[in-house]
């Protein structure tokens, strides 16, 4: 069974500086996927990243950006310039990749406040 | 994109009573929903997986009598909570695969049993 902890249950960052969440993950498999979602109050799943475990490349997306360390199975994600909407919950998720749909296996979620 | 309308967004019912929670693919087929359980400042906990045309596969101490999931169409899954009891109030997200190993949530369902 795979399992995926966060370590960070809160985290607070002030406005335009960056911060960075942790994850890490444990899994017997080869090949998944890896996800990174934002909570909001409106608690709305949004998919923030997702990075590919045969992908050497780390992901990006726009401000957000992740640094895979797959021998060290570590996801962790960094938000650059933050915003006053990124306040919200972050779940880090794992993925098997069986060619079909699959589950999300859930980390237990970072609170991350931005303040002014 | 594509969308999962999850509807009620909240509801409150009486214990003893079922109640039931719909997700719709607006845009898409969704061979696949999936059917979470969120405690309050928790994560998100997996109850059981739908395909279109067959039974649900619950996880492991998910009561399949009390949860029931129907996923008749490609567009429609429902999660009928029968015989609510208080201890069944919780937040209901579905989710269902896009394609690509993409996934979309529904807006989620507060469920209070009183």
């Amino acid at each position: 069974a795979q399992t995926v902890t966060q370590s960070q249950p809160e985290m607070s960052v002030q406005e335009a500086e960056t911060v960075t969440l942790s994850c890490t993950y444990d899994t017997s498999e080869n090949n998944y996927y890896l996800f990174w979602y934002k909570q909001p109050p409106s608690r709305q799943m949004i998919l923030v990243i997702r990075q590919e475990a045969y992908k050497q490349q780390n992901a990006t997306e726009n401000r957000f950006s992740v640094n895979f360390q797959k021998a060290a199975k570590s996801f962790s994600l960094k938000i650059s310039d933050s915003q006053l909407g990124d306040t919200a919950m972050y779940f880090c998720a794992f993925m098997r990749n069986t060619g079909t749909a699959s589950k999300l296996t859930f980390g237990t979620g970072t609170r991350l406040q931005v303040t002014l | 994109g594509a969308v999962v309308s999850q509807h009620p967004s909240w509801v409150i019912c009486k214990s003893g009573t079922s109640v039931k929670i719909e997700c719709r693919s607006l845009d898409f087929q969704a061979t696949t929903m999936f059917w979470y359980r969120q405690f309050p400042k928790q994560s998100l906990m997996l109850m059981a997986t739908s395909n279109e045309g067959s039974k649900a596969t619950y996880e492991q101490g998910v009561e399949k009598d009390k949860f029931l999931i129907n996923h008749a169409s490609l567009t429609l899954s429902t999660l009928t909570v029968t015989s609510a009891h208080p201890e069944d109030s919780s937040f209901y997200i579905c989710s269902a695969e896009t394609g690509s190993y993409g996934y979309t949530f529904g807006s989620g369902t507060r469920l209070t049993v009183v």
